[in-house]
């Protein structure tokens, strides 16, 4: 079954510390992985993509890296500002369904609270 | 761009009532997806159109949802009667070309409440 697991479910850190998210799938056929981040209330809007052939990606103080033969991947914040609470979603994209579409998975979230 | 443009932002009504969702997508993108967010489930993909064609409404949870793309510019996500189960955020989103390559571009979803 194709799934996408995220840990830890929440994490609380103080403000200037550095973190890292995880995330596991299942997904098969891979395509690609992707990180998004979700503040409250808002849209999910895109952090990186990245590729199978793509070890590690940055943006800005993200930096996320992908081991597509554990089928891992790890989101890492550096120097963590109190804007980085926010939900961070893994999604891969999977197997190719109807339209010219890449399915895909969406983990549940790994919700970050960047306390002062 | 304003990017993907949703109203409204909020929706209260009561059960029984019908509910429709706007969205606007990016200009020039050619695809436009409909998502649901619970806590429960997550994100679930309702629906989504390429060209304004719907490809894929197998996410759509019963006949009490439709949505359609009359124009490139513009779509609706229409649930007629609405039930308190559908209280969720909805978010449109979407992308230029296969998404497999293509980001996707989410609008600040519309956060519906049914009493």
């Amino acid at each position: 079954k194709n799934q996408v697991e995220q840990s830890p479910q929440s994490l609380i850190i103080l403000e200037g510390k550095n973190c890292t998210l995880q995330c596991n799938y299942t997904v098969s056929p891979f395509s690609n992985l992707r990180w998004y981040k979700q503040d409250t209330g808002r849209g999910p809007v895109s952090l990186t993509i990245m590729t199978f052939s793509e070890n590690t990606k940055s943006n800005g103080r993200y930096t996320a890296t992908l081991d597509a033969d554990t089928k891992q991947s790890s989101l890492h914040i550096t120097a963590s500002q109190l804007s980085d609470s926010a939900s961070y979603i893994c999604v891969v994209s999977g197997e190719w369904v109807s339209g010219g579409y890449n399915k895909l998975i969406f983990g549940a979230g790994t919700r970050l609270a960047v306390h002062p | 761009d304003a990017g993907v443009i949703q109203s409204p932002r909020h929706e209260v009504t009561e059960m029984g009532q019908e509910v429709t969702l706007r969205c606007k997508p990016i200009s020039g993108h050619d695809y436009l997806f409909w998502y649901r967010q619970t806590m429960m489930r997550g994100l679930e993909l309702l629906i989504y159109f390429n060209n304004n064609v719907p490809i894929d409404d197998s996410g759509m949870p019963e006949d009490r949802f439709s949505a359609k793309m009359p124009n490139a510019s513009f779509s609706t996500l229409k649930i007629q009667p609405s039930e308190p189960r559908d209280s969720a955020v909805y978010f449109c989103a979407s992308s230029f070309g296969q998404q497999n390559t293509g980001e996707l571009f989410f609008g600040e979803g519309s956060r519906l409440t049914v009493l």
